[in-house]
């Protein structure tokens, strides 16, 4: 019954590891996106895909790389994994390009050691 | 870029005070939308607000969007000890910007209320 649900919920990994997050969600959206939460709760925008094609791709380090194989899975790997990547990863999705409601997953806690 | 900028960053209040948030940004917003995390949850929509001026009422919550579609206050009566949290504004460029299509989130109001 979950509408947009991440895998896995909890992450700890070395530096240097490369790493997925994959995301689901159920609503029958055409936009999905990846945030980041830092410790101090900033939510910031890193991708955006709208029916497979990405939208929005901020200045994220080229080691993040989404890949949306159907408009309902946005997934993220991250390549040679840092100790500054260690945050909380919030998928989630909306009908359409941000106008409507967005609807977080519960969020996948990565911890790089 | 554009920015938004939410204060304050923290409030603490005893239950039964009332408590505001505000929210500005550094151009027109074609909307503005509002979303609570729980710790250690993840942000729910709460309500989005689109015209000049609009006030809208949920229960105790009370949110305005400015007349020049630059601010935004989200005002709790009477808090309880379910209202802690943290309040995000999330703001929508209008058309034309170089941003459009991209919620820009708030840093978020971290609240906490003593029983």
């Amino acid at each position: 019954d979950t509408a947009v649900s991440q895998t896995p919920k909890y992450l700890v990994t070395q530096m240097g590891n490369d790493k997925s997050i994959k995301c689901e969600q159920n609503l029958g959206h055409d936009t999905m996106y990846w945030y980041k939460q830092d410790s101090k709760k900033f939510l910031k925008i890193m991708f955006s895909y709208n029916n497979k094609e990405l939208i929005i791709n901020e200045t994220v380090p080229n080691r993040f790389s989404p890949k949306s194989p159907d408009k309902a899975h946005l997934n993220l790997h991250i390549n040679s994994l840092e100790l500054g990547d260690s945050a909380v990863y919030f998928c989630a999705s909306s009908q359409d390009t941000s106008t409507d409601t967005q609807y977080f997953g519960p969020g996948t806690r990565l911890t790089v050691l | 870029g554009q920015q938004v900028m939410q204060i304050p960053q923290y409030q603490h209040v005893q239950e039964g005070e009332d408590f505001t948030t505000y929210c500005n940004s550094s151009t027109t917003l074609s909307n503005i939308q509002w979303y609570k995390q729980r710790p250690g949850g993840h942000p729910v929509f709460l309500i989005q607000l689109v015209k000049s001026g609009e006030v809208k009422k949920q229960k105790r919550l009370t949110f305005q969007f400015g007349e020049a579609k630059k601010n935004s206050s989200l005002h709790i009566t009477a808090t309880q000890t379910t209202d802690v949290g943290t309040y995000f504004c999330a703001g929508l460029l209008n058309a034309g910007g170089t941003s459009y299509g991209k919620l820009t989130f708030g840093q978020g109001t971290i609240l906490t209320v003593h029983p």
